[in-house]
């Protein structure tokens, strides 16, 4: 049973750029979120997909946007990198199951991007 | 949305039980209290969630006092590797997917030989 898979999993771009990143959900999970962190902290919240479209959004730039597409997977996708983008962007997949017990997040390995 | 506060470290050496507590003085009803774990260069690993009482699986136990404002997160017999950051968040069920999880700084154990 495949976990939550991100692709690539480095990436080096410069300031100005856009850049995507992918991942594709644990099996059986239908609901995508996406977190940045930077080193020595915290992942914090960007955003999360379900049944295609953004349900909620954390404190970040309209420069950070998302795709989630019909077989569940997701892109993250942010323009005009800054400097401050350098981070490992994670995402994590779970089962939104309306009225049953709270189904915890699982997370992929993310993707390292630096900029230059 | 309910902040936590955890210690920033914690010490300790193989074979000992480590216990790890959590403040979250605004909990909210509908939260579930969910404790991860961190390698460096991986994703975070969940580890246990509870909402009251004591939950235990089989790598760790969670005891949340019942008026939740705390947890406590207990390894037993911790072993070299069990050094990792630990997150504990609070968050509701929004879907039954937790929504908006609020990550803190963690706290860094280092277990020694």
């Amino acid at each position: 049973d495949a976990g939550v898979t991100q692709s690539p999993t480095h990436l080096i771009k410069t300031r100005g750029q856009q850049v995507t990143l992918r991942c594709s959900p644990k099996s059986g999970h239908d609901t995508v979120s996406w977190y940045q962190q930077a080193l020595g902290q915290g992942p914090q919240f960007i955003f999360q997909y379900y049944e295609e479209e953004e349900r909620q959004r954390g404190n970040f730039p309209d420069r950070f946007s998302g795709h989630q597409f019909p077989n569940y997977s997701s892109e993250l996708n942010v323009n005009a990198l800054l400097l401050g983008d350098s981070a490992l962007y994670l995402c994590a997949s779970s089962l939104a199951g309306w009225g049953t017990d709270n189904q915890p997040q699982h997370f992929g390995d993310g993707t390292r991007l630096s900029i230059l | 949305l309910a902040k936590t506060t955890q210690p920033i470290s914690m010490d300790s050496y193989e074979g000992q039980e480590v216990n790890i507590t959590c403040s979250h003085n605004n909990i909210a009803t509908n939260d579930y209290i969910t404790w991860y774990q961190q390698f460096p260069s991986q994703g975070p690993r969940f580890i246990i969630q509870g909402y009251k009482t004591k939950v235990t699986n089989e790598v760790a136990s969670l005891f949340i006092p019942a008026d939740r404002k705390s947890s406590t997160l207990s390894l037993p017999r911790v072993s070299l590797s069990d050094t990792a950051v630990y997150y504990c968040l609070v968050g509701d069920g929004y879907g039954g997917s937790q929504g908006n999880l609020i990550f803190g700084k963690g706290t860094k154990l280092s277990v020694k030989p």
